[in-house]
């Protein structure tokens, strides 16, 4: 059974670094794109950035473009985002999810419970 | 690029069919056959429900439908059960990125 587990989220201050962390397993990792939607506080899904297969592609959110970085590991079956300069509006429950197919634009059928980034001084 | 609008909630009786509407542009729902609906409960992960607009997922129920016309998405749920009382969210590609939904919440009355 596919399966992603996150890791990584806390407590940052404002300016302050995040690595989050996303280990896969039940799947075969290197064949599909890879995702990161976060989910404010009581709000709705936003789509954070995503990478394809073998790294050679990847996009972000404008909110995000220039301070969050998405990586992959196809090595260890693990997905990254390096967020800098972390903002208060950056606080979030982040989800790692699988695309269905290798490119960018396939729905995201796999889902982790998601790992909890709050930003505040 | 802005969310898609969808309306804030919608409700139905028990055994009813409800609509949901998710409006976008020529630039994303417009432009792609690319739109994926997800459930959410609360407490919960989304879950996948429909892929390029009118495709359903191995274990989603058929009374799940999707369909696009224009800038316009829509996803029907049909003989409406307490167990479909959740948010939903729609999602369309844009170009390297994706937008997802306003979100819209479901009641079964």
């Amino acid at each position: 059974e596919a399966q992603l587990v996150e890791s990584g989220g806390g407590l940052v201050q404002p300016g302050r670094s995040l690595r989050l962390s996303c280990a896969a397993s039940g799947f075969t990792f290197d064949d599909y794109s890879m995702h990161w939607v976060r989910q404010p506080p009581g709000k709705g899904l936003e789509w954070v950035s995503g990478i394809i297969w073998n790294s050679g592609d990847m996009g972000y959110a404008g909110s995000v473009k220039g301070r969050f970085t998405i990586s992959r590991d196809n090595g260890n079956n693990s997905l990254y985002l390096q967020m800098n300069t972390l903002r208060p509006d950056d606080t979030a429950l982040y989800y790692c999810a699988k695309g269905r197919g290798w490119q960018l634009g396939y729905g995201l059928d796999v889902w982790g419970q998601g790992t909890t980034v709050t930003v505040s001084s | 690029q802005s969310a898609l609008t969808q309306p804030a909630s919608v409700s139905g009786s028990p055994g009813q069919s409800i609509t949901i509407s998710c409006s976008g542009t020529y630039s994303d729902v417009g432009n792609y056959q690319l739109v994926s609906w997800y459930q959410q409960h609360p407490g919960r992960a989304p879950r996948l429900m429909i892929y390029e607009v009118i495709k359903r997922p191995s274990g989603v129920s058929s009374r799940f439908s999707g369909s696009k016309s224009g800038n316009t998405a829509s996803l029907t749920i049909s003989g409406l059960q307490a167990e479909d009382e959740a948010d939903y969210y729609c999602c369309s590609y844009a170009g390297r990125l994706y937008l997802f939904g306003t979100g819209t919440k479901v009641t079964v009355l």
